[in-house]
Protein backbone atom coordinates (compact mmCIF):
# COMPACT_ATOMS: atom_id res chain seq x y z
CA UNK A 1 0.00 0.00 0.00
CA UNK A 2 1.25 3.18 -0.92
CA UNK A 3 1.25 5.89 1.90
CA UNK A 4 2.97 8.68 3.69
CA UNK A 5 4.38 7.53 7.41
CA UNK A 6 5.15 10.31 9.99
CA UNK A 7 6.70 8.89 13.38
CA UNK A 8 6.08 9.12 15.91
CA UNK A 9 2.82 9.84 16.58
CA UNK A 10 3.40 11.65 20.15
CA UNK A 11 6.30 13.15 20.98
CA UNK A 12 7.61 15.10 24.11
CA UNK A 13 10.83 17.17 24.03
CA UNK A 14 12.57 19.74 26.68
CA UNK A 15 12.44 23.19 26.42
CA UNK A 16 15.93 24.02 24.31
CA UNK A 17 16.34 20.81 22.62
CA UNK A 18 16.36 19.50 19.07
CA UNK A 19 14.04 17.06 18.01
CA UNK A 20 13.48 15.80 14.28
CA UNK A 21 10.45 14.42 12.93
CA UNK A 22 9.98 11.68 9.94
CA UNK A 23 8.06 12.12 7.05
CA UNK A 24 9.16 9.20 4.41
CA UNK A 25 6.53 8.39 1.54
CA UNK A 26 6.43 5.69 -1.31
CA UNK A 27 4.19 7.28 -3.77
CA UNK A 28 6.64 8.39 -5.97
CA UNK A 29 5.40 11.84 -5.37
CA UNK A 30 7.82 15.00 -6.38
CA UNK A 31 6.99 17.42 -3.75
CA UNK A 32 6.87 17.24 0.04
CA UNK A 33 5.49 19.63 2.47
CA UNK A 34 5.56 20.14 5.99
CA UNK A 35 3.09 22.11 7.46
CA UNK A 36 2.40 23.30 11.18
CA UNK A 37 -1.29 23.02 12.24
CA UNK A 38 -2.41 24.82 15.72
CA UNK A 39 -5.58 24.90 17.23
CA UNK A 40 -8.49 26.35 15.97
CA UNK A 41 -6.34 27.59 13.00
CA UNK A 42 -5.46 26.50 9.20
CA UNK A 43 -2.22 24.93 7.86
CA UNK A 44 0.49 26.92 7.38
CA UNK A 45 3.82 26.29 5.47
CA UNK A 46 6.53 25.32 6.96
CA UNK A 47 8.56 24.38 4.09
CA UNK A 48 8.51 22.58 0.66
CA UNK A 49 10.71 20.91 -1.54
CA UNK A 50 9.72 19.95 -5.32
CA UNK A 51 12.98 17.99 -5.89
CA UNK A 52 15.85 16.95 -4.54
CA UNK A 53 18.37 18.70 -2.50
CA UNK A 54 16.63 21.46 -3.06
CA UNK A 55 13.80 22.69 -0.95
CA UNK A 56 12.31 26.57 -0.17
CA UNK A 57 11.32 28.17 2.81
CA UNK A 58 7.37 28.71 3.73
CA UNK A 59 5.24 31.42 5.55
CA UNK A 60 6.91 30.28 8.65
CA UNK A 61 10.18 29.30 8.62
CA UNK A 62 12.09 30.56 11.20
CA UNK A 63 13.37 27.75 13.83
CA UNK A 64 12.64 25.25 11.76
CA UNK A 65 15.09 22.87 9.11
CA UNK A 66 14.56 20.49 6.74
CA UNK A 67 16.43 18.09 3.86
CA UNK A 68 15.81 16.35 1.10
CA UNK A 69 18.30 13.96 0.59
CA UNK A 70 16.13 11.24 -1.51
CA UNK A 71 12.95 11.42 -3.04
CA UNK A 72 11.11 9.48 -0.60
CA UNK A 73 12.35 11.48 2.85
CA UNK A 74 11.73 14.74 3.84
CA UNK A 75 12.68 14.94 7.64
CA UNK A 76 11.84 18.56 9.93
CA UNK A 77 13.87 19.31 12.47
CA UNK A 78 12.45 21.80 15.04
CA UNK A 79 15.38 23.81 16.68
CA UNK A 80 15.86 25.18 19.75
CA UNK A 81 15.16 28.84 18.11
CA UNK A 82 11.30 28.18 17.74
CA UNK A 83 9.59 30.20 19.97
CA UNK A 84 6.65 28.03 20.47
CA UNK A 85 7.20 24.66 19.04
CA UNK A 86 3.99 22.26 21.02
CA UNK A 87 1.81 22.11 17.53
CA UNK A 88 0.10 19.04 15.52
CA UNK A 89 2.78 19.08 12.54
CA UNK A 90 1.58 17.76 9.15
CA UNK A 91 3.45 16.17 6.15
CA UNK A 92 2.03 16.32 2.62
CA UNK A 93 3.03 15.13 -0.63
CA UNK A 94 2.03 15.59 -4.53
CA UNK A 95 2.69 14.79 -7.82
CA UNK A 96 3.21 17.53 -9.82
CA UNK A 97 2.23 15.80 -13.08
CA UNK A 98 -1.14 15.32 -12.09
CA UNK A 99 -3.06 18.16 -13.72
CA UNK A 100 -4.31 19.43 -10.07
CA UNK A 101 -2.30 19.41 -7.60
CA UNK A 102 -4.07 16.91 -4.82
CA UNK A 103 -1.95 17.01 -1.60
CA UNK A 104 -2.13 13.44 0.39
CA UNK A 105 -1.27 13.71 4.26
CA UNK A 106 1.05 11.93 6.76
CA UNK A 107 -1.54 10.81 10.09
CA UNK A 108 0.65 14.21 11.63
CA UNK A 109 2.84 14.30 14.73
CA UNK A 110 1.92 16.05 18.09
CA UNK A 111 4.91 17.49 19.68
CA UNK A 112 4.53 19.04 22.85
CA UNK A 113 7.34 20.96 24.71
CA UNK A 114 8.01 20.81 28.32
CA UNK B 1 -2.64 40.04 1.08
CA UNK B 2 -4.07 36.37 0.91
CA UNK B 3 -7.29 35.71 2.76
CA UNK B 4 -9.82 32.76 2.78
CA UNK B 5 -12.80 33.37 5.62
CA UNK B 6 -14.62 30.31 6.45
CA UNK B 7 -17.56 30.37 9.28
CA UNK B 8 -15.29 29.32 12.86
CA UNK B 9 -18.19 26.22 13.61
CA UNK B 10 -21.47 25.38 12.62
CA UNK B 11 -24.42 23.21 13.87
CA UNK B 12 -26.80 20.95 12.00
CA UNK B 13 -28.82 18.01 12.60
CA UNK B 14 -28.57 14.32 11.83
CA UNK B 15 -30.64 13.76 8.35
CA UNK B 16 -30.46 17.66 7.19
CA UNK B 17 -28.32 19.47 5.11
CA UNK B 18 -26.06 21.98 5.98
CA UNK B 19 -24.08 24.43 3.51
CA UNK B 20 -20.43 25.58 4.31
CA UNK B 21 -19.28 28.82 2.35
CA UNK B 22 -15.36 30.03 1.86
CA UNK B 23 -14.53 33.31 0.26
CA UNK B 24 -11.47 33.87 -0.70
CA UNK B 25 -8.83 36.37 -2.14
CA UNK B 26 -5.58 35.29 -3.25
CA UNK B 27 -2.90 36.48 -5.74
CA UNK B 28 -4.81 34.57 -8.39
CA UNK B 29 -6.57 31.64 -8.71
CA UNK B 30 -5.57 27.84 -10.04
CA UNK B 31 -8.21 25.68 -8.20
CA UNK B 32 -10.00 25.53 -5.14
CA UNK B 33 -9.82 22.39 -2.46
CA UNK B 34 -12.05 21.22 0.09
CA UNK B 35 -10.66 18.73 2.95
CA UNK B 36 -12.03 17.08 5.87
CA UNK B 37 -10.20 16.78 8.93
CA UNK B 38 -11.08 14.62 12.08
CA UNK B 39 -9.96 15.61 15.43
CA UNK B 40 -6.50 14.52 15.71
CA UNK B 41 -6.35 13.17 12.10
CA UNK B 42 -4.46 14.49 8.96
CA UNK B 43 -6.91 16.15 6.45
CA UNK B 44 -8.78 14.16 3.46
CA UNK B 45 -9.39 15.14 0.29
CA UNK B 46 -13.29 15.55 -0.56
CA UNK B 47 -13.33 18.17 -3.68
CA UNK B 48 -11.55 19.94 -6.20
CA UNK B 49 -13.23 22.53 -8.40
CA UNK B 50 -11.54 24.84 -11.02
CA UNK B 51 -14.00 25.78 -13.42
CA UNK B 52 -17.28 27.50 -12.32
CA UNK B 53 -20.02 25.62 -11.52
CA UNK B 54 -21.11 22.73 -9.05
CA UNK B 55 -19.32 19.47 -8.31
CA UNK B 56 -21.28 16.51 -7.11
CA UNK B 57 -19.81 13.33 -5.83
CA UNK B 58 -22.58 11.39 -3.51
CA UNK B 59 -23.61 13.41 -0.43
CA UNK B 60 -21.04 15.82 -0.94
CA UNK B 61 -21.40 18.74 -3.31
CA UNK B 62 -18.64 22.07 -3.93
CA UNK B 63 -19.88 25.07 -5.96
CA UNK B 64 -17.40 27.80 -7.75
CA UNK B 65 -18.06 31.08 -8.29
CA UNK B 66 -14.41 32.77 -9.83
CA UNK B 67 -15.99 35.88 -10.19
CA UNK B 68 -17.36 35.87 -6.93
CA UNK B 69 -14.30 34.38 -4.90
CA UNK B 70 -16.44 32.15 -3.57
CA UNK B 71 -17.48 28.41 -2.95
CA UNK B 72 -19.30 26.07 -0.32
CA UNK B 73 -19.51 23.20 0.33
CA UNK B 74 -23.20 21.18 0.53
CA UNK B 75 -23.25 17.62 2.76
CA UNK B 76 -26.44 15.89 2.33
CA UNK B 77 -28.49 13.62 4.56
CA UNK B 78 -26.02 14.06 7.58
CA UNK B 79 -24.37 11.49 9.39
CA UNK B 80 -22.63 11.90 13.08
CA UNK B 81 -19.43 10.85 11.28
CA UNK B 82 -19.81 14.12 9.58
CA UNK B 83 -18.72 15.83 12.89
CA UNK B 84 -15.21 16.76 11.71
CA UNK B 85 -13.68 20.53 10.32
CA UNK B 86 -13.98 20.94 6.83
CA UNK B 87 -10.56 22.99 5.34
CA UNK B 88 -11.01 25.22 2.24
CA UNK B 89 -7.84 25.63 0.39
CA UNK B 90 -7.06 27.74 -2.68
CA UNK B 91 -4.24 27.32 -5.27
CA UNK B 92 -2.97 30.33 -6.02
CA UNK B 93 -0.21 31.94 -8.67
CA UNK B 94 2.86 30.13 -7.24
CA UNK B 95 0.51 26.63 -7.36
CA UNK B 96 1.03 26.97 -3.87
CA UNK B 97 -1.69 26.29 -1.66
CA UNK B 98 -3.48 28.63 1.18
CA UNK B 99 -5.38 27.65 3.78
CA UNK B 100 -8.57 28.69 5.70
CA UNK B 101 -8.76 28.12 8.99
CA UNK B 102 -11.50 25.26 8.81
CA UNK B 103 -15.00 24.95 9.94
CA UNK B 104 -15.63 22.77 12.42
CA UNK B 105 -19.15 21.11 12.45
CA UNK B 106 -21.39 19.93 15.20
CA UNK B 107 -24.04 16.56 13.90
CA UNK B 108 -26.62 16.33 16.70
CA UNK B 109 -28.84 13.57 17.08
Amino acid sequence: DGGITQSPKYLFRKEGQNVTLSCEQNLNHDAMYWYRQDPGQGLRLIYYSQIVNDFQKGDIAEGYSVSREKKESFPLTVTSAQKNPTAFYLCASTDLAESYNEQFFGPGTRLTVL
Amino acid sequence: GQNIDQPTEMTATEGAIVQINCTYQTSGFNGLFWYQQHAGEAPTFLSYNVLDGLEEKGRFSSFLSRSKGYSYLLLKELQMKDSASYLCAVVDSNYQLIWGAGTKLIIKP
